[in-house]
Parts: C-alpha cells; sequence; structure tokens
C-alpha cells in the first residue's frame, strides 16, 4: 500500500503572509494524482486543489498553489495571502491511475493556524 | 444541490448493538467510499465500491460491513460494534469517468461513539 506522510502535525502563518504545507508520499507507481483537502472546523472536507503526476506543470488554484517534485516524491501546498478562513486541517492524498480500485491514501494532516 | 448525504451525524450507543450508517448521493456517481477518521492517522479507508454490487476491502475493514445495491446508497454497518470504532466517519463518491483526477465528494460526517 502506499503511504502519505505530512510531517508537520500543526503549522501557524500570519495573515497575509505565505505558508507552506509538506508532503511526501512513497510509492512504485509512475502514474497517480495527488490531492490536497481542507477540513474547516466544521469538518466538511473541501477539495482545494489537485495534481495529475504526468504533467510537470505545477497546479494552481487562486492563492493555492503546490510544488510538484515527481523525483523526490514530494508534493507541498504553498498558500498565498493567507486568510483566516484558510484556517483548518490540510490533509494530502494520494490516488493510483491504474484503476485497480477506488483507494485513496491519506496522510495524518496538518493544522494550519492563522494569527491576525 | 449535488451532495452526500449521512445520516446519522452523531450517535451514542453501546458495544454489541448492530447499527447502520446511511450515506446517499445524488450525482450518479459509480465510486463511493467509508472512511474513518482519527487524531493522529488521518483518513483510513474502510471500504470501497466501483459499482453496484462491486465492493472492495480498504485499509481498516475488520468489523465492518457494506453493501451497495443501489447506486446513489452505501450504507456502512457495524454488526457488533466495540469501542475501538469510536471514530468519526466520512462517506464519499466520486465519478468514474475522465482521467482518473476526480475529486471526491464527502458528506459531513457521523461521530460515532461506542461505551
Amino acid at each position: 500500500a502506499q503511504t502519505v506522510t505530512q510531517s508537520q502535525p500543526e503549522m501557524s502563518v500570519q495573515e497575509a503572509e505565505t505558508v507552506t504545507l509538506s508532503c511526501t508520499y512513497d510509492t512504485s507507481e509512475s502514474d497517480y494524482y495527488l490531492f490536497w483537502y481542507k477540513q474547516p472546523p466544521s469538518r466538511q472536507m473541501i477539495l482545494v486543489i489537485r495534481q495529475e503526476a504526468y504533467k510537470q506543470q505545477n497546479a494552481t488554484e487562486n492563492r493555492f498553489s503546490v510544488n510538484f517534485q515527481k523525483a523526490a516524491k514530494s508534493f507541498s501546498l504553498k498558500i498565498s495571502d493567507s486568510q483566516l478562513g484558510d484556517a483548518a486541517m490540510y490533509f494530502c492524498a494520494y490516488r493510483s491511475a491504474l484503476f485497480t480500485g477506488n483507494q485513496f491514501y491519506f496522510g495524518t494532516g496538518t493544522s494550519l493556524t492563522v494569527i491576525p | 444541490e449535488a451532495q452526500v448525504t449521512q445520516n446519522p451525524r452523531y450517535l451514542i450507543t453501546v458495544t454489541g448493538k448492530k447499527l447502520t450508517v446511511t450515506c446517499s448521493q445524488n450525482m450518479n456517481h459509480e465510486y463511493m467510499s467509508w472512511y474513518r477518521q482519527d487524531p493522529g492517522l488521518g483518513l483510513r479507508q474502510i471500504y470501497y465500491s466501483m459499482n453496484v454490487e462491486v465492493t472492495d476491502k480498504g485499509d481498516v475493514p475488520e468489523g465492518y460491513k457494506v453493501s451497495r445495491k443501489e447506486k446513489r446508497n452505501f450504507p456502512l454497518i457495524l454488526e457488533s460494534p466495540s469501542p475501538n470504532q469510536t471514530s468519526l466517519y466520512f462517506c464519499a463518491s466520486s465519478f468514474a469517468g475522465g482521467s482518473g483526477n476526480q475529486p471526491q465528494h464527502f458528506g459531513d460526517g457521523t461521530r460515532l461513539s461506542i461505551l
């Protein structure tokens, strides 16, 4: 089974500053998909951004962008101009592209605090 | 409105009393999954289904059952709940088409406490 590691249980950032959340994964596959989900205190799971492994270009969604380093198996999330509403738990997730199933693997999460 | 609906949202019960958490989606998604979320462990997949009558075990299936008799419904069954199944549970669904990068849509979660 693939493993996803988020080595930062907690992070904090000043409002309007930039923060980067790290994620690494272990896989022998060459094709896969990566996701970042946000879980605010309401406990909803909200998709933030996704990346296809075959794409070299890093995904961007407004203030959210990723740094995808395939060789290093790293998939970090950068949040620019942090806002109070960004405070949440963030989960990195991996999905195989082999379609052998519908298995997703999640990291243990990073709790982000935004300081006013 | 497109959504995944789980019920109940909260449940406190006792060891050994069978319970079912329902999950329904209105997006005609083929894929559905159940996860449990525990502090420090993230989300772990319990079971998943790729279509009607097609289910498979995830990483932590012990003590759980599922069924997929209809495309929209994917109930999670705990035949004899135990305290170690106290957790936050999520149902999710996703579209099978496209390139495989389809995100999962999650329900609002069920907080289950087993005494």
